[in-house]
């Protein structure tokens, strides 16, 4: 089945306490992005891969690390979590974004809570 | 910075009526996407539009793009309690490869 698997799902942790969100996909898309979903906020980029090795700011970068080693995975890394961080995280990937039709596949959500 | 506003923020309808949610954007997009997001779910890709003008149907779903490829609209005729959920535009403005989500739309249907 094609999908984007998060984990985990739900995480509580305390502030400074280095964290990393699993984020991978079968589908051998390009491109690759988190976003954080707030009340009232929609959805904001925080980084984006448009391949291995190619990486990017979104629009709320602060505060947090992206890899792209393998096509497959795309983690999100927060070095010293912060309360203001407690967010419902999604990654997303697609083919190519320019190739018309393509929407993006969202992976699950995970929902974190810094105290 | 380019954004994408989404209105209504909620909108309450009794089981049978008509909904409409509507996107305008702060400059003009190459394409744009729509997604439904059921109550604790994720973001599910509904469509794309891409030419000025295009309307596209879905069942019970309409979908338009405007001339001037800087607004879109989601109308969903007599809705039904299926259709709860949380509706995004997402726009990509020309020249970018960035998505640009709306804030969001979200749907409470009364049975």
């Amino acid at each position: 089945e094609a999908q984007v698997t998060q984990n985990p799902r739900y995480l509580i942790t305390v502030t400074g306490k280095k964290l990393t969100v699993t984020c991978s996909q079968n589908m051998n898309h390009e491109y690759m992005s988190w976003y954080r979903q707030d009340p009232g906020l929609g959805l904001r980029q925080i980084y984006y891969s448009m391949n291995v090795e190619v990486t990017d700011k979104g629009d709320v970068p602060e505060g947090y690390k992206v890899s792209r080693k393998e096509k497959r995975n795309f983690p999100l890394i927060l070095e010293s979590p912060s309360p203001n961080q407690t967010s419902l995280y999604f990654c997303a990937s697609s083919l190519f974004p320019s190739q018309a039709g393509y929407g993006y596949t969202f992976g699950s959500g995970t929902r974190l809570t810094v105290v | 910075g380019q954004q994408v506003m989404q209105i209504p923020q909620y909108q309450h309808v009794q089981e049978g009526e008509d909904f409409t949610t509507y996107c305008n954007s702060s400059t003009t997009l190459s394409n744009i996407q729509w997604y439904k997001q059921r109550p604790g779910g994720h973001p599910v890709f509904l469509i794309q539009l891409v030419k000025s003008g295009e309307v596209k149907k879905q069942k019970r779903l309409t979908f338009q793009f405007g001339e001037a490829k800087k607004n879109s609209s989601l109308h969903i005729t007599a809705t039904q309690t299926t259709d709860v959920g949380t509706y995004f535009c997402a726009g990509r403005p020309d020249s970018s490869y960035k998505l640009i989500f709306g804030s969001g739309t979200r749907l409470l249907v009364r049975p």
